[in-house]
């Protein structure tokens, strides 16, 4: 069963910290997106990638936030510093383009202290 | 970039009851779709109409589109304890990006 694996599914860090999300998206899958979700701001979108290349990263507080694609099994978010503020939970999205549909992991639940 | 606004924010229901819950938009769309979020997991797909359908249907699901007014509505028919989660409706015009609103939470009770 063909699914977007995230890891890791927890991680709790301290403040100023690096942290590194990691997702294979389904394999064949040429879109990925990063979205970021709370309580109070919902799900907002951070960046996304068609072919690995990054289309829009205008949801990312470009000066802490990094997204990259190696190759096409792999995609990171990267935040460095990390703030009490980043917590939340990360969902990667995969798809196919022309296919509209997005499949979902389960998350990295991020709690910066 | 386009994002639904779900309404209700919150419904509970009996088990056996329907669901009903709508999306409203602002600009032209190529298409809507509505997700499922069980709690703690990732959103799964659920439907999709396109801008040019009027009432779509899958299982227990259907879904209406009126592009005059943008809006979409979801009914979940004959609920079950299982359908408990939140739903979010995403718009989506040209081009690859997909946002969400606040979501529908949805509680059936036994």
């Amino acid at each position: 069963d063909a699914r977007v694996t995230q890891t890791p599914r927890h991680k709790v860090t301290e403040m100023g910290q690096e942290v590194t999300m990691r997702c294979q998206p389904i394999l064949g899958h040429n879109t990925v997106f990063w979205y970021r979700q709370t309580m109070m701001q919902g799900l907002e979108l951070l960046a996304y990638f068609r072919n690995r290349a990054p289309l829009d990263d205008s949801g990312m507080p470009k000066d802490r936030f990094s997204a990259e694609m190696p190759d096409a099994t792999l995609a990171t978010l990267k935040i460095q510093p990390s703030e009490p503020r980043d917590s939340a939970v990360y969902f990667c999205a995969s798809g196919l383009e022309g296919n509209e549909k997005l499949f979902f992991g389960s998350g990295t639940q991020l709690s910066v202290l | 970039s386009q994002q639904g606004e779900e309404d209700p924010q919150a419904l509970s229901i009996q088990e056996g009851e329907n669901a009903t819950m709508n999306c409203s938009y602002k600009t032209s769309i190529n298409n809507l779709q509505w997700y499922r979020q069980n709690s703690g997991r990732g959103l799964v797909h659920l439907i999709l109409i396109r801008s040019n359908e009027r009432e779509k249907h899958s299982g227990r699901l259907r879904v209406t589109l009126d592009t005059s007014k943008k809006s979409s509505s979801l009914l979940i028919t004959a609920s079950r304890a299982a359908d408990t989660a939140s739903y979010f409706c995403a718009p989506k015009a040209a081009g690859n990006k997909l946002t969400f609103g606040g979501g529908t939470r949805v509680l059936v009770k036994p």
